[in-house]
């Protein structure tokens, strides 16, 4: 089962800031939070992953409460090509190899 | 970034034959590639995870009979939908860590199966 709670929905004006929370009750300490998205009918795409501390690449920046039960993904200046399903997960340890277990996303439409 | 490769991005077939999904990385090695299915509307749901060299993991409810997983190199594994039906018309998507424990999984464009 998926380890994370998401918003079903989102909108944003265009060029605005996109926020989209997610949350993680239940991570474990070595557990990394990784956001993808997928736009209809491709593959999914990587946007960023943490562990504890803020990041931000050329994509989006990824904000991890202190406790990391919960995070925010941030698009700083939404497009509408941003418009897509975002997917917040845990990387659940599977053995010697781990495994992406999805939930069931937010869907973001960025409005002109 | 790293590329996956997923072919064909679609087939149609008729109900009883069985179908050949291919996912290769090309250039990276894989010892583990993950395939997943999605419904329209719904998440991708985890099929199987496929390790090179060894069988295939399948979680709870997937047959390993009807979808075949084989994983005969670092680069390429293999779906195989056997005697397809129309209820396994969906799209399946695989993805592959790079090397031993790499931290980002990458996806494939995912191939979209119409059974008649």
């Amino acid at each position: 089962d998926a380890k994370t709670t998401q918003p079903t929905s989102m909108d944003c004006a265009e060029g605005r800031a996109a926020n989209l929370p997610c949350n993680h009750s239940t991570i474990s300490g070595n557990e990394y939070v990784y956001w993808y998205r997928q736009i209809h009918s491709q593959g999914p795409q990587y946007i960023i992953h943490g562990l504890k501390n803020n990041e931000t690449n050329e994509m989006a920046s990824l904000i991890i409460t202190e406790d990391r039960k919960s995070s925010t993904l941030i698009l700083p200046h939404a497009t509408l090509r941003d418009t897509a399903v975002y997917y917040c997960i845990v990387r659940v340890p599977q053995g010697g190899s781990e495994k992406l277990v999805f939930g069931k996303g937010t869907k973001l439409t960025v409005n002109p | 970034g790293a590329v996956v490769s997923q072919h064909p991005s679609w087939v149609i077939c008729k109900s009883g034959t069985s179908v050949k999904i291919e996912c290769r990385s090309l250039d990276f090695q894989a010892t583990t590639m993950f395939w997943y299915r999605q419904f329209p509307k719904q998440s991708l749901m985890l099929m199987a995870t496929s390790n090179e060299g060894s069988k295939a993991t399948y979680e709870q409810g997937v047959e390993k009979d009807k979808f075949l997983i084989n994983h005969a190199s670092l680069t390429l594994s293999t779906l195989t939908v056997t005697s397809a039906h129309p209820e396994d018309s969906s799209f399946y998507i695989c993805s592959a860590i790079p090397g031993q424990g790499g931290r980002q999984l990458f996806f494939g464009s995912g191939t979209q199966l119409s059974v008649l």
